[in-house]
């Protein structure tokens, strides 16, 4: 079956660095993979939209400049948190599309738990 | 816009019992209906969809849900509950309208706790 997967899963950073988060699909190409949030005990938040060789779409309230993403090849996409502040502590969710499905499949890759200090 | 409501933020069954957990939807075309679960610090695992076809649909680990229109509800059974079905569980629409728009829209989550 298809797999997503995302590099770290776990990172620590001090406040004010950059972290940067990778979410590769493995065995499928994906024009389109999506960015999730994830609070405690609270469901999914889509970030933005990142789209293969343009821009990715961000959705309302989520910082454009804070929030990095770049999808530079059809299996490769990262989010960069620059400047990064304890409040961005989250868990980071990728999911990309299988554009061969007759669907559309979404598959999710296994999450990134940024903890900032 | 399309929607999704899962009414409970936890369900507590005994194991060995049957377990239904929630959802409804609103959109606005022919809707997809996902559900996925997901274990503790982990991405979300797929577990059944529904498209097209028969109402009952039967998905991994036994689960299965009926798709229901006139109530728009899509809610999530298993007959015979196990420990490790404890789990975050949620419910997702996505609207195939043909326009080409193929957003997931999640529910808030519904953690199902299986007492041994």
């Amino acid at each position: 079956g298809a797999v997503v997967s995302q590099h770290p899963s776990r990172v620590i950073c001090k406040s004010g660095t950059s972290v940067k988060i990778e979410c590769r699909s493995l065995d499928f190409q994906a024009t389109t993979m999506f960015w999730y949030r994830q609070f405690p005990k609270k469901s999914l938040m889509l970030m933005a939209t990142s789209n293969e060789g343009s821009k990715a779409t961000y959705e309302q309230g989520v910082e454009k400049d804070k929030f990095l993403i770049n999808h530079a090849s059809l299996t490769l996409s990262t989010l960069t948190v620059t400047s990064a502040h304890p409040e961005d502590s989250s868990f980071y969710i990728c999911s990309a599309r299988d554009e061969a499905s007759d669907t559309y499949e979404q598959y999710f890759g296994p999450g990134t738990r940024l903890t900032v200090t | 816009a399309q929607s999704v409501a899962q009414p409970e933020d936890q369900v507590n069954v005994a194991e060995g019992n049957p377990l239904t957990v929630k959802c409804t939807y609103s959109v606005s075309g022919n809707p997809y209906l996902f559900w996925y679960v997901q274990y503790p610090n982990r991405g979300l695992q797929f577990l059944l969809k529904y498209i097209t076809g028969d109402n009952l649909v039967k998905g991994s680990y036994g689960f299965e849900a009926e798709f229901n229109k006139s109530q728009t509800s899509f809610h999530l059974k298993k007959p015979s509950a196990l420990v490790s079905d404890s789990a975050l569980y949620f419910c997702a629409v996505r609207d195939y309208s043909g326009a080409g728009s193929y957003q997931l829209t999640f529910g808030k989550g519904t953690k199902l706790s299986v007492i041994p």
